[in-house]
């Protein structure tokens, strides 16, 4: 899992609370990447940011938000107005410019009842 | 839309055997492609990228293959192993739509 860690691995959350997912590297990274991952999909890309107080919406950005106050931090929350917010979660990490490999985190499956 | 296509059925072969996986892309032009590893709960783990303008690319038993023509990339295993075992993912990327992953094809290797 390289330098990334995403804690905690499993989290439970009742409906209509927010969560926030960790996400720390020590790559000397500047980018930083949210995916989600659903049984039988491939990763979407959630939120991406390539410098620090700098952020983009990705595929799937509605019901989500992130900050990037730290070169090595990446949070991402989880509102309460995602609709279907139980998911198996990955950040990433990557040199800046062009992803040519990104660094994936354990993941953090989140389920919310 | 732009999408990457991986046979979503598992692949079972025997321990020694090659094994090859597809990955095929529509509606857009990557610049490259990438193939990951994954292992159940865990984070992917990069294996290999190959340019558009790379027929193949070899690491150690691994061997990937970049057809423009077919729109496709093929990723193989030679003398597969039990820990060769896991789902890989295909992903391609352009400047236009970043990264876009396929869902992966699962792998078995028998002994």
């Amino acid at each position: 899992d390289g330098g990334i860690t995403q804690s905690p691995k499993y989290l439970f959350r009742k409906e209509g609370q927010n969560v926030t997912l960790s996400c720390e590297q020590n790559l000397n990274h500047d980018a930083m990447y949210w995916y989600r991952q659903d049984p039988g999909q491939g990763l979407r890309l959630i939120y991406y940011s390539q410098i620090v107080n700098d952020f983009q919406k990705g595929d799937i950005a509605e019901g989500y938000s992130v900050s990037r106050e730290k070169k090595e931090s990446f949070p991402l929350t989880v509102t309460s107005a995602q609709k279907n917010p139980t998911a198996f979660y990955l950040c990433a990490s990557s040199i800046a410019g062009i992803p040519y490999e990104q660094y994936f985190g354990p993941g953090t499956r989140l389920t919310v009842t | 839309s732009q999408k990457i296509e991986q046979n979503s059925e598992a692949l079972n072969i025997q321990e020694g055997k090659t094994a090859t996986l597809t990955c095929n892309y529509t509606n857009y032009s990557p610049a490259y492609l990438q193939w990951y590893r994954q292992d159940p709960g865990r984070g992917p783990v990069f294996l290999l990228l190959i340019r558009e303008n790379e027929k193949e690319k070899r690491k150690e038993r691994l061997k990937v293959t970049f057809d423009t023509t077919l729109k496709q990339s093929l990723f193989h295993i030679t003398a597969s192993q039990p820990a060769d075992s896991a789902t890989y993912l295909c992903a391609g990327y352009s400047s236009a739509s970043k990264i876009i992953f396929g869902s992966g094809t699962r792998l078995s290797i028998r002994p």
